[in-house]
């Protein structure tokens, strides 16, 4: 059961460069979110999607973009990488809106800006 | 003004002795989840506990409790019995159901001593 995989685990991009951070989910779940930490910091919701092309911005969204067109998939988009976006990113699934439902994580994708 | 307050950047404890972790946080919302993860050197995230807006027992897991007092707006957790395994930081989070919206706390960062 694999769960929530984020691809690729490391990279490194030079300044204004653009890249798409990779999140697929197999539980079926309609709910997806990405974050990013900050070293030292909590996450912060970037982008969510309560489904398939179904998508809203979180906290932080400046500097990213989503879409939504499968349950599955739920891919990040950086354009015009900026030092300011080093980060670890995180995306997590879960099932519904309510109730216990935790969220549950990828292993996370860590992103230097240089 | 932040939603989910962690006040203690770090703690040590005692092994087999308990600890209790602040968390307190700020709502409109009158349906909510507030959720504690665990987050190792390794980086990923694990839930540990759920308690809902409108429980009125405590959740308890295993070692893990949630000391919710809803007048105060707080979530405490308490590890009891620590162990060594248990360094790590911690996140409280909340979910507000009717914004549908996650937040995270700064975390505090737990060392166990033997």
């Amino acid at each position: 059961n694999a769960g929530v995989t984020q691809t690729p685990k490391f990279r490194i991009l030079k300044i204004g460069q653009s890249m798409t951070l990779q999140c697929t989910q197999d539980m079926n779940h309609n709910y997806m979110y990405w974050y990013r930490q900050d070293p030292g910091m909590g996450l912060k919701l970037i982008y969510y999607s309560v489904g398939a092309g179904i998508t809203d911005k979180g906290e932080v969204p400046n500097g990213y973009n989503v879409s939504r067109s499968t349950t599955e998939d739920f891919p990040l988009r950086l354009e015009l990488a900026a030092p300011s976006q080093t980060s670890v990113y995180f995306c997590a699934s879960s099932p519904d809106r309510f109730g216990s439902y935790e969220q549950y994580f990828g292993p996370g994708t860590r992103l230097t800006v240089t | 003004a932040q939603k989910i307050t962690q006040t203690q950047p770090g703690m040590f404890v005692q092994e087999k002795e308990a600890v209790t972790l602040d968390c307190t946080y700020d709502t409109s919302d009158q349906s909510y989840g507030l959720f504690w993860y665990k987050q190792p050197s390794s980086g990923e995230m694990i839930f540990l506990i759920y308690q809902g807006s409108y429980d009125e027992q405590n959740a308890t897991e295993g070692r893990y409790s949630l000391n919710f007092q809803k007048a105060r707006k707080s979530a405490n957790l308490v590890i009891s019995a620590s162990q060594l395994g248990d360094s790590a930081m911690y996140f409280c989070a909340m979910r507000e159901y009717n914004f549908n919206k996650f937040y995270f706390g700064s975390g505090t960062k737990l060392n166990v001593k033997p």
